[in-house]
């Protein structure tokens, strides 16, 4: 199991907002990265640290933290956004990068 | 651009060792600014970070395959290498090779990806 907890699924009506969130308690030391990933491709970082995009990212990715919850904001959510959607960190003992689980977005 | 291409047997045996190679181009492997990581994923399931090396061979690894991991570099080739031994079916995943980003020990990111290799556990 994952020290990084995601939900498996979310959903989100074409151009609304949703947030995709990540909980562990290591997030209260250490901030998560997130990526996008398509079926049939490489995951693709589009938020990492404090809430830093990557050139070529849309602004309407951002990413926050509060306590031991990161999450990951898509505003205006498009249809190309439907995807995967990993978060990763570090676990408690700092010394081990894990990843969360995995939410499948879904853009009705 | 930065771009990763992983190499290697799409078929391994049980038992046997597996051995993929990771190779960079468009930028330098002996960057001082980033270590290279190897991460996987079983078919239908989430990413694991298997380990990650630095360009002097400084190396880490996840604790839960540690004792059947190697990972090397060869900065006359720009390539990172990974052995992972005593293969199980359990083994089988699309390995990706990546560029391991840190800042100040409070975050770690993974970026560029390679596009990953397939690499079946089968006799």
């Amino acid at each position: 199991s994952s020290e990084l907890t995601q939900d498996p699924a979310v959903s989100v009506a074409l151009g609304q907002t949703v947030r995709i969130t990540c909980q562990g308690d290591s997030l209260r030391s250490y901030y998560a990265s997130w990526y996008q990933q398509k079926p049939g491709q490489a995951p693709v970082l589009v938020i990492y640290g404090k809430n830093n995009r990557p050139s070529g990212i849309p602004d309407r990715f951002s990413g926050s933290s509060s306590g031991n919850t990161a999450s990951l904001t898509i505003t205006g959510a498009q249809a190309e956004d439907e995807a995967d959607y990993y978060c990763n960190s570090r676990d408690s003992s700092g010394n081990r990068v894990v990843f969360g689980g995995g939410t499948k977005l879904t853009v009705l | 651009q930065l771009q990763l291409q992983e190499s290697g047997p799409g078929l391994v045996k049980p038992s046997e060792t597996l051995s993929l190679t990771c190779t960079v181009s468009g930028g330098s492997i002996s960057s001082s600014s980033y270590y290279w990581g190897w991460i996987r994923q079983p078919p239908g399931k989430g990413l694991e970070w298997i380990g990650s090396i630095y360009y002097s061979g400084s190396t880490y690894y996840n604790p839960s395959l540690k004792s059947r991991v190697t990972i090397s570099v060869d900065t006359s080739k720009n390539q990172f290498s990974l052995k992972l031994s005593s293969v199980t079916a359990a083994d089988t995943a699309v390995y990706y090779c990546a560029r391991h980003s840190l800042y100040a020990s409070k975050v770690d990111w993974f970026d560029p990806w390679g596009q990953g290799t397939l690499v079946t556990v089968s006799s």
